[in-house]
Protein backbone atom coordinates (compact mmCIF):
# COMPACT_ATOMS: atom_id res chain seq x y z
CA UNK A 1 0.00 0.00 0.00
CA UNK A 2 3.32 2.13 -0.52
CA UNK A 3 1.88 5.63 -1.70
CA UNK A 4 5.20 6.60 -3.56
CA UNK A 5 7.65 3.81 -4.48
CA UNK A 6 10.81 4.14 -6.35
CA UNK A 7 12.84 1.32 -7.53
CA UNK A 8 15.95 0.47 -7.21
CA UNK A 9 16.71 1.91 -3.51
CA UNK A 10 20.40 1.52 -4.21
CA UNK A 11 21.98 1.69 -7.73
CA UNK A 12 25.88 1.58 -8.17
CA UNK A 13 27.46 2.00 -11.66
CA UNK A 14 30.20 3.19 -13.64
CA UNK A 15 30.71 6.15 -15.35
CA UNK A 16 29.59 5.98 -19.27
CA UNK A 17 26.98 3.78 -18.44
CA UNK A 18 23.13 4.43 -18.98
CA UNK A 19 20.64 3.60 -15.79
CA UNK A 20 17.12 4.21 -15.24
CA UNK A 21 14.97 5.14 -12.00
CA UNK A 22 11.33 4.23 -11.94
CA UNK A 23 8.53 5.90 -10.11
CA UNK A 24 5.22 5.11 -9.12
CA UNK A 25 2.68 6.77 -7.11
CA UNK A 26 -1.23 5.20 -6.31
CA UNK A 27 -2.74 8.14 -5.16
CA UNK A 28 -4.40 9.10 -7.88
CA UNK A 29 -2.42 12.74 -8.18
CA UNK A 30 -1.78 14.25 -11.50
CA UNK A 31 1.01 15.77 -11.13
CA UNK A 32 4.63 14.16 -10.57
CA UNK A 33 8.42 15.27 -9.77
CA UNK A 34 12.38 14.28 -9.14
CA UNK A 35 14.34 15.56 -7.01
CA UNK A 36 17.71 15.28 -6.30
CA UNK A 37 19.24 15.57 -3.06
CA UNK A 38 22.80 17.03 -4.03
CA UNK A 39 26.66 16.42 -2.01
CA UNK A 40 25.40 19.52 0.57
CA UNK A 41 22.18 17.81 1.50
CA UNK A 42 20.25 20.47 -0.26
CA UNK A 43 17.15 19.22 -2.16
CA UNK A 44 16.91 20.81 -5.60
CA UNK A 45 14.12 19.87 -7.99
CA UNK A 46 14.79 18.41 -11.41
CA UNK A 47 11.63 17.91 -13.04
CA UNK A 48 7.82 18.06 -12.53
CA UNK A 49 5.32 16.74 -15.10
CA UNK A 50 1.00 16.98 -15.32
CA UNK A 51 -0.81 14.48 -16.49
CA UNK A 52 2.28 13.30 -18.68
CA UNK A 53 3.35 16.58 -19.81
CA UNK A 54 6.69 18.32 -18.83
CA UNK A 55 5.55 21.47 -16.25
CA UNK A 56 9.31 21.87 -14.76
CA UNK A 57 12.78 21.82 -16.24
CA UNK A 58 15.05 23.21 -14.09
CA UNK A 59 18.04 23.57 -16.61
CA UNK A 60 19.17 19.53 -16.08
CA UNK A 61 21.54 18.66 -18.30
CA UNK A 62 19.79 16.97 -21.64
CA UNK A 63 21.83 13.60 -19.97
CA UNK A 64 18.59 13.08 -18.25
CA UNK A 65 15.59 12.63 -19.58
CA UNK A 66 11.96 11.91 -17.63
CA UNK A 67 9.29 9.88 -19.42
CA UNK A 68 5.90 9.41 -18.32
CA UNK A 69 3.73 6.32 -19.91
CA UNK A 70 0.91 7.83 -17.60
CA UNK A 71 0.17 9.59 -14.61
CA UNK A 72 0.70 7.27 -12.00
CA UNK A 73 4.59 6.81 -13.45
CA UNK A 74 7.80 8.87 -14.05
CA UNK A 75 10.60 7.68 -14.95
CA UNK A 76 14.23 9.05 -14.65
CA UNK A 77 16.52 7.74 -17.65
CA UNK A 78 20.37 8.94 -17.05
CA UNK A 79 22.75 8.85 -20.11
CA UNK A 80 26.07 9.11 -20.09
CA UNK A 81 26.31 8.81 -15.97
CA UNK A 82 29.45 11.11 -14.64
CA UNK A 83 30.82 11.24 -11.22
CA UNK A 84 29.03 14.14 -10.34
CA UNK A 85 25.72 12.41 -10.78
CA UNK A 86 26.40 10.93 -7.65
CA UNK A 87 23.22 11.94 -5.48
CA UNK A 88 20.14 10.38 -3.95
CA UNK A 89 17.23 11.09 -6.33
CA UNK A 90 13.72 11.67 -5.02
CA UNK A 91 10.23 11.10 -6.56
CA UNK A 92 7.37 12.93 -5.25
CA UNK A 93 3.78 13.42 -6.25
CA UNK A 94 0.87 16.03 -5.59
CA UNK A 95 -2.66 17.30 -7.15
CA UNK A 96 -2.38 20.07 -9.26
CA UNK A 97 -0.02 21.49 -10.75
CA UNK A 98 -0.40 24.68 -8.48
CA UNK A 99 2.23 24.02 -5.82
CA UNK A 100 -0.46 24.35 -3.14
CA UNK A 101 -1.05 20.59 -2.42
CA UNK A 102 0.98 18.61 -0.73
CA UNK A 103 3.82 16.44 -2.26
CA UNK A 104 4.06 13.24 -1.03
CA UNK A 105 7.95 11.63 -1.10
CA UNK A 106 8.94 8.19 -2.29
CA UNK A 107 11.64 6.78 -0.36
CA UNK A 108 14.74 7.88 -2.60
CA UNK A 109 17.15 6.13 -4.79
CA UNK A 110 20.66 6.28 -3.69
CA UNK A 111 22.71 6.27 -7.28
CA UNK A 112 26.60 6.28 -6.65
CA UNK A 113 28.78 6.75 -10.03
CA UNK A 114 32.59 5.46 -9.44
CA UNK B 1 15.26 29.93 -7.76
CA UNK B 2 14.97 31.73 -4.49
CA UNK B 3 17.49 32.90 -1.72
CA UNK B 4 16.15 31.05 1.28
CA UNK B 5 17.45 31.04 4.83
CA UNK B 6 16.41 28.95 7.48
CA UNK B 7 17.56 29.33 11.48
CA UNK B 8 19.08 28.31 13.12
CA UNK B 9 21.06 25.42 11.49
CA UNK B 10 20.73 23.04 14.46
CA UNK B 11 18.74 23.17 17.81
CA UNK B 12 18.82 20.97 20.93
CA UNK B 13 16.16 20.90 23.27
CA UNK B 14 14.85 19.43 25.94
CA UNK B 15 11.59 16.97 26.18
CA UNK B 16 8.53 19.21 27.38
CA UNK B 17 10.41 22.47 25.48
CA UNK B 18 8.39 24.65 23.13
CA UNK B 19 10.92 25.92 19.92
CA UNK B 20 10.31 27.77 17.22
CA UNK B 21 12.65 28.12 13.83
CA UNK B 22 12.42 30.64 10.78
CA UNK B 23 12.44 30.59 7.14
CA UNK B 24 13.58 33.78 5.48
CA UNK B 25 12.67 34.17 1.68
CA UNK B 26 12.46 37.04 -0.42
CA UNK B 27 9.04 38.68 -0.65
CA UNK B 28 8.60 39.42 -4.11
CA UNK B 29 8.36 36.31 -6.42
CA UNK B 30 6.43 34.57 -3.84
CA UNK B 31 3.52 32.21 -4.40
CA UNK B 32 3.57 29.46 -1.54
CA UNK B 33 5.62 27.98 0.81
CA UNK B 34 5.75 24.40 2.02
CA UNK B 35 7.23 22.90 5.34
CA UNK B 36 8.46 19.46 5.52
CA UNK B 37 9.18 17.08 8.16
CA UNK B 38 12.35 14.62 7.42
CA UNK B 39 13.85 12.37 9.62
CA UNK B 40 16.60 10.53 9.20
CA UNK B 41 16.81 7.67 6.50
CA UNK B 42 12.87 8.27 5.58
CA UNK B 43 11.86 10.99 2.96
CA UNK B 44 10.62 14.13 3.89
CA UNK B 45 6.90 14.39 5.09
CA UNK B 46 4.34 17.40 4.13
CA UNK B 47 3.78 19.32 7.32
CA UNK B 48 1.79 22.55 6.00
CA UNK B 49 1.02 24.17 2.75
CA UNK B 50 0.43 27.82 3.28
CA UNK B 51 -0.34 30.53 0.56
CA UNK B 52 -1.50 33.83 2.23
CA UNK B 53 -0.15 36.77 3.99
CA UNK B 54 -1.25 35.89 8.11
CA UNK B 55 -2.38 32.13 7.06
CA UNK B 56 -1.47 30.16 10.45
CA UNK B 57 -1.72 26.44 10.31
CA UNK B 58 -1.98 23.89 13.26
CA UNK B 59 -1.29 20.08 13.15
CA UNK B 60 -1.53 18.71 16.69
CA UNK B 61 1.84 20.18 18.51
CA UNK B 62 3.09 22.06 15.57
CA UNK B 63 1.84 25.13 14.07
CA UNK B 64 3.21 27.91 11.53
CA UNK B 65 2.68 30.96 10.72
CA UNK B 66 3.51 33.09 6.85
CA UNK B 67 4.40 36.79 6.52
CA UNK B 68 4.25 37.17 3.12
CA UNK B 69 4.88 41.28 3.21
CA UNK B 70 8.38 40.94 5.29
CA UNK B 71 9.04 37.45 3.60
CA UNK B 72 9.47 34.65 6.43
CA UNK B 73 7.38 31.75 7.82
CA UNK B 74 7.32 30.62 11.11
CA UNK B 75 7.41 26.95 12.80
CA UNK B 76 6.65 26.19 15.96
CA UNK B 77 6.58 23.06 18.08
CA UNK B 78 4.70 23.16 21.55
CA UNK B 79 6.32 20.49 24.12
CA UNK B 80 8.67 19.02 22.12
CA UNK B 81 8.94 15.45 22.53
CA UNK B 82 11.78 13.07 21.42
CA UNK B 83 9.87 11.69 18.49
CA UNK B 84 9.90 15.36 16.83
CA UNK B 85 13.50 15.06 16.31
CA UNK B 86 13.71 15.91 12.58
CA UNK B 87 15.58 18.12 10.31
CA UNK B 88 12.85 21.07 9.52
CA UNK B 89 12.90 22.11 5.56
CA UNK B 90 11.12 25.09 4.18
CA UNK B 91 10.54 25.20 0.66
CA UNK B 92 8.73 28.77 -0.54
CA UNK B 93 7.42 27.98 -4.30
CA UNK B 94 7.52 31.32 -7.65
CA UNK B 95 4.59 31.66 -9.37
CA UNK B 96 5.85 29.10 -11.84
CA UNK B 97 5.94 26.75 -8.83
CA UNK B 98 9.23 26.10 -8.94
CA UNK B 99 10.33 25.18 -5.51
CA UNK B 100 13.70 26.42 -3.37
CA UNK B 101 14.30 24.13 -0.55
CA UNK B 102 16.43 25.80 2.85
CA UNK B 103 19.19 23.94 4.05
CA UNK B 104 16.97 23.48 7.05
CA UNK B 105 16.50 23.06 11.07
CA UNK B 106 18.00 20.05 12.67
CA UNK B 107 16.03 19.41 15.82
CA UNK B 108 17.18 17.38 18.75
CA UNK B 109 14.62 16.53 21.43
CA UNK B 110 16.69 15.12 24.53
CA UNK B 111 14.37 13.22 26.66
Amino acid sequence: DTAVSQTPKYLVTQMGNDKSIKCEQNLGHDTMYWYKQDSKKFLKIMFSYNNKELIINETVPNRFSPKSPDKAHLNLHINSLELGDSAVYFCASSQGISGTSEQYFGPGTRLTVT
Amino acid sequence: ILNVEQSPQSLHVQEGDSTNFTCSFPSSNFYALHWYRWETAKSPEALFVMTLNGDEKKKGRISATLNTKEGYSYLYIKGSQPEDSATYLCAPLTPSYIPTFGRGTSLIVHP
